[in-house]
């Protein structure tokens, strides 16, 4: 079964760093997504992205945050000087048919 | 912004019933979802239900819809040990999916 994957699982940075988190979406779907979860809170939406723009961001995702697909596959999440409150889950979705969302394993990101 | 709400708890017995409650606010919502998260680990897709539909089965899981309340519910049967995870609700309309905050299921042997 087709599978969306994220690298790396855990990435431990100082405060003020960038980051990079990685996804692979499944190669037919067109829409992606990030999401972020803070431990023991819901799942929250961060941008969706379409034809290679921005589709819909919510609030949180500020002026720290970008994405793109550098290379047609890949889709990341770059955030530019990492805080304290950015540690989280980060997850990766693709929608493919059928209005399902396939989640990568995510990426626990700690900020230290 | 558009809410879903899931009650924060379960705990049932080994072998009973399940049964996780979410309501939701988007009118337009089209398939509603519930997701399995297990600890540390990603979201898996368990089942979802177009919003045209009142009922769904599929093995061990039971989804109802009720369309005019805005309610969703998820029954596990014959639940297991190994069904304690967070399960989460979420609402589809345009290219945007809502999640609940999840319900945590103990399933107490």
């Amino acid at each position: 079964e087709p599978e969306v994957t994220q690298t790396p699982s855990h990435q431990v940075t100082q405060m003020g760093q960038e980051v990079i988190l990685r996804c692979v979406p499944i190669s037919n779907h067109l829409y992606f997504y990030w999401y972020r979860q803070i431990l023991g809170q819901k799942v929250e939406f961060l941008v969706s992205f379409y034809n290679n723009e921005i589709s819909e961001k919510s609030e949180i995702f500020d002026d720290q945050f970008s994405v793109e697909r550098p290379d047609g596959s890949n889709f990341t999440l770059k955030i530019r000087s990492t805080k304290l409150e950015d540690s989280a889950m980060y997850f990766c979705a693709t929608l493919g048919g059928g209005g399902g969302y396939t989640f990568g394993s995510g990426t626990r990101l700690t900020v230290v | 912004g558009e809410d879903v709400e899931q009650s924060l708890f379960l705990s049932v017995r080994e072998g009973d019933s399940s049964v996780i409650n979410c309501t939701y606010t988007d009118s337009s919502s089209t398939y509603l979802y519930w997701y399995k998260q297990e600890p540390g680990a990603g979201l898996q897709l368990l089942t979802y239900i177009f919003s045209n539909m009142d009922m769904k089965q599929d093995q061990r899981l039971t989804v109802l819809l009720n369309k005019k309340d805005k309610h969703l519910s998820l029954r596990i049967a014959d639940t297991q040990t190994g069904d304690s995870a967070i399960y989460f609700c979420a609402s589809y309309n345009n290219n945007d999916m809502r999640f609940g905050a999840g319900t945590r299921l103990t399933v107490k042997p």
